[in-house]
């Protein structure tokens, strides 16, 4: 089966500026994550649909970041305006049944915020 | 909020040595789960537990999960090159999945 699809893969943006990014999960998987992985650190969950509702958006700094799954299927995530502290890598990841099994995860996009 | 802490933080092995890592949540957990990251790339799954007391096994990977549902290992036999990355564990309390802090293995040829 096709993997979790993220992109871009790479973004440099300067402070201030507005950054998003896109994820196609799994096919079927109703649940879909998005996570920020700081460079030496594990991954923290920034916000959890099950299929377009939020199931969790406790972590998630609500007064820059926002997202959004309105069919169900992929999803954004947007970062307006960009700290230099939100330098990561964005991770998507999507399960078939929430809590149920393990995550799939895509490749992530590394943001840079100079 | 629910923390999960690994020891070490960084392991340096020769090839062919053994390996473990530990996790400990501060939290009873409903399961917890085993991920690798290799070098640039992403959390790949490895397995989950359940059961208090669980024992599994991959191959040369050996996994534990506690009496208390709080604290988890993973046991490598006989490191090879290909076992380099950062392992993280991932503690599942309510609907949350916490991930720990990770153990990043060199594997010294």
């Amino acid at each position: 089966e096709a993997g979790v699809a993220q992109s871009p893969r790479y973004k440099i943006i300067e402070k201030r500026q507005s950054v998003a990014f896109w994820c196609n999960p799994i096919s079927g998987h109703a649940t879909l994550y998005w996570y920020q992985q700081i460079l030496g650190q594990g991954p923290k969950l920034l916000i959890q649909f099950q299929n377009n509702g939020v199931v969790d958006d406790s972590q998630l700094p609500k007064d820059r970041f926002s997202a959004e799954r309105l069919k169900g299927v992929d999803s954004t995530l947007k970062i307006q305006p960009a700290k230099l502290e939100d330098s990561a890598v964005y991770l998507c990841a999507s399960s078939s049944m929430a809590g149920g099994h393990g995550y799939t995860f895509g490749s992530g996009t590394r943001l840079t915020v100079v | 909020g629910q923390q999960v802490m690994q020891i070490p933080q960084y392991q340096h092995v020769q090839e062919g040595e053994d390996f473990t890592t530990y996790c400990n949540s501060s939290t009873t957990l409903s399961n917890i789960q085993w991920y690798k990251q290799r070098p640039g790339g992403h959390p790949v799954f490895l397995i989950q537990l359940v059961k208090s007391g669980e024992v599994k096994k991959q191959k040369r990977l050996t996994f534990q999960f506690g009496e208390a549902k709080k604290n988890s290992s993973l046991h490598i036999t006989a490191t090879q090159t290909t076992d380099v990355g950062t392992y993280f564990c991932a503690g599942r309390s309510a609907r949350q999945l916490t991930f720990g802090s990770g153990t990043q293995l060199t594997v010294l040829p």
